[in-house]
């Protein structure tokens, strides 16, 4: 089965400052997808951004990027110019390929941010 | 677009009453729908995977006789809590994948059901 470890519980950035949020994962599968999820006090679920395990170039999407280390298994969030609206709780999260598990998202225990102003 | 819906947002019981939450996705035909249970400043539980026009599949350890899912139409599943306990209390979330081809779940707002 497999699992994703965040070993931050908690981590804290200056406003307009830069942070990396950690994730990494087990797995023995080859081809996959990999999330971030941020969940505000509202408690919604927001996507964040996706990476597909086979493509080698780092997702981005305006001030959140990935680093995709397939051979490590790490997928770390780097959040650039942080505004106070990101703070939230991230949830790192695998899927499997769809014929092989149904497209379940396995999550990884989270990441508290906050943002100081 | 990709907006999922849950109905109520809050709902409080008294123990041994049963509560229905509902799952709507509101702009998308979702042949699939996930029910996530989450405890407070915990990740997500995965409790169930609803599939329209057919039986869900439960997760190891969820009682399927206790939370009952219904997914009857490509729009709307329904989770019904039965004879809720304290226990049960908990912060329900679900979610809907757009069809088969895609990869990206889209997430309802969530429900806090506390049992009395």
């Amino acid at each position: 089965a497999q699992t994703v470890t965040q070993s931050q519980p908690e981590m804290s950035v200056q406003e307009a400052e830069t942070v990396t949020l950690s994730c990494t994962y087990d797995t023995s599968e080859s081809d996959y997808y990999l999330f971030w999820y941020k969940q505000p006090p509202s408690r919604q679920m927001i996507l964040v951004i996706r990476q597909e395990a086979y493509k080698q170039q780092n997702a981005t999407e305006n001030r959140f990027s990935v680093n995709f280390q397939k051979a490590a298994k790490s997928f770390s969030l780097k959040i650039s110019d942080s505004q106070l609206g990101d703070a939230a709780m991230y949830f790192c999260a695998y899927r499997s390929p769809l014929e092989t598990s149904g497209s379940r998202l396995t999550f990884g225990e989270g990441t508290q941010l906050t943002v100081n102003p | 677009g990709a907006v999922v819906s849950q109905h109520p947002s809050r709902v409080i019981c008294k123990s041994g009453t049963s509560v229905k939450i509902e799952c709507r996705s509101l702009d998308f035909q979702a042949t699939t729908m996930f029910w996530y249970r989450q405890f407070p400043k915990k990740s997500l539980m995965l409790m169930a995977t609803s599939n329209e026009g057919s039986k869900a599949t439960y997760e190891q350890g969820v009682e399927k006789d206790k939370f009952l899912i219904n997914h009857a139409s490509l729009t709307l599943s329904t989770l019904t809590v039965t004879s809720a306990h304290p226990e049960d209390s908990s912060f329900y979330i679900c979610s809907a994948r757009v069809d088969p081809g895609t990869d990206t779940q889209y997430f309802g707002p969530g429900t806090r059901l506390t049992v009395l």
